[in-house]
């Protein structure tokens, strides 16, 4: 079954600590996503990857980092620098890059949530 | 700058009613523009898009969009709505130049049995 999976389904973060979002794609898509949801605010980009070992920041990128070490996975840490981390956050994959006008498909979401 | 603005932000709506979900955009070049769905509990689907051709497209579940581009807009119909159409609703925007996806804020819909 083709698809993207995001773990775990709920994630509790104490002060201070960083937590890591898994996100894995065996849809063979070169580009991966992580968006953040708040209620009322729609998605909100954190950062992509358009390839192996190369990521860019997007629009809310401050108190997050990224790694890109293998095609089909897309790892988010919310550091302890991201001073408001509750938020329910998306991974999403698409077959190439931004440039090229392709359709991104999401997993089904890690909700975190600040102890 | 690129936005996306969607006009109701709760619709809420009797069995076999009929829905149409606003959604405005601003950009000038070319769009691909898109409608998600996100049912309770469940993950953001894709339910159609809009890439080039007829401007009105057909999608899953009998939803359909019409792309005006002369009003900047892509609303959302249904022509019967059911209780299991429940869901927040999101109009996104593909921008030609550097391929962001921009979302509107959702319109949560509520069915009445």
């Amino acid at each position: 079954d083709g698809g993207i999976t995001q773990s775990p389904k709920y994630l509790f973060r104490k002060e201070g600590q960083n937590v890591t979002l898994s996100c894995e794609q065996n849809l063979n898509h070169d580009a991966m996503y992580w968006y953040r949801q708040d209620p009322g605010q729609g998605l909100r980009l954190i950062y992509y990857s358009q390839i192996v070992n190369d990521f860019q920041k997007g629009d809310i990128a401050e108190g997050y980092s990224v790694s890109r070490e293998k095609k089909e996975s897309f790892p988010l840490t919310v550091t302890s620098a991201q001073k408001n981390p509750t938020a329910f956050y998306l991974c999403a994959s698409s077959i190439a890059g931004r440039g090229f006008l392709e359709t991104q498909y999401f997993g089904p979401g890690t909700r975190l949530l600040v102890l | 700058a690129q936005s996306v603005s969607q006009h109701n932000h709760h619709v809420i709506l009797s069995e076999a009613a009929s829905l149409e979900l606003g959604c405005n955009y601003s950009y000038g070049g070319t769009v691909n523009l898109f409608w998600y769905v996100q049912y309770p509990g469940q993950h953001l689907q894709l339910l159609l898009k809009y890439f080039s051709g007829d401007p009105l497209v057909k999608g899953i579940k009998g939803f359909e969009a019409e792309f005006i581009k002369s009003k900047f807009s892509f609303n959302l119909r249904k022509p019967s709505v059911q209780w299991s159409d429940t869901a927040e609703y999101f109009c996104a925007l593909l921008e030609g130049s550097q391929g962001n996806l921009i979302f509107g804020k959702g319109t949560k819909l509520s069915v009445k049995p």
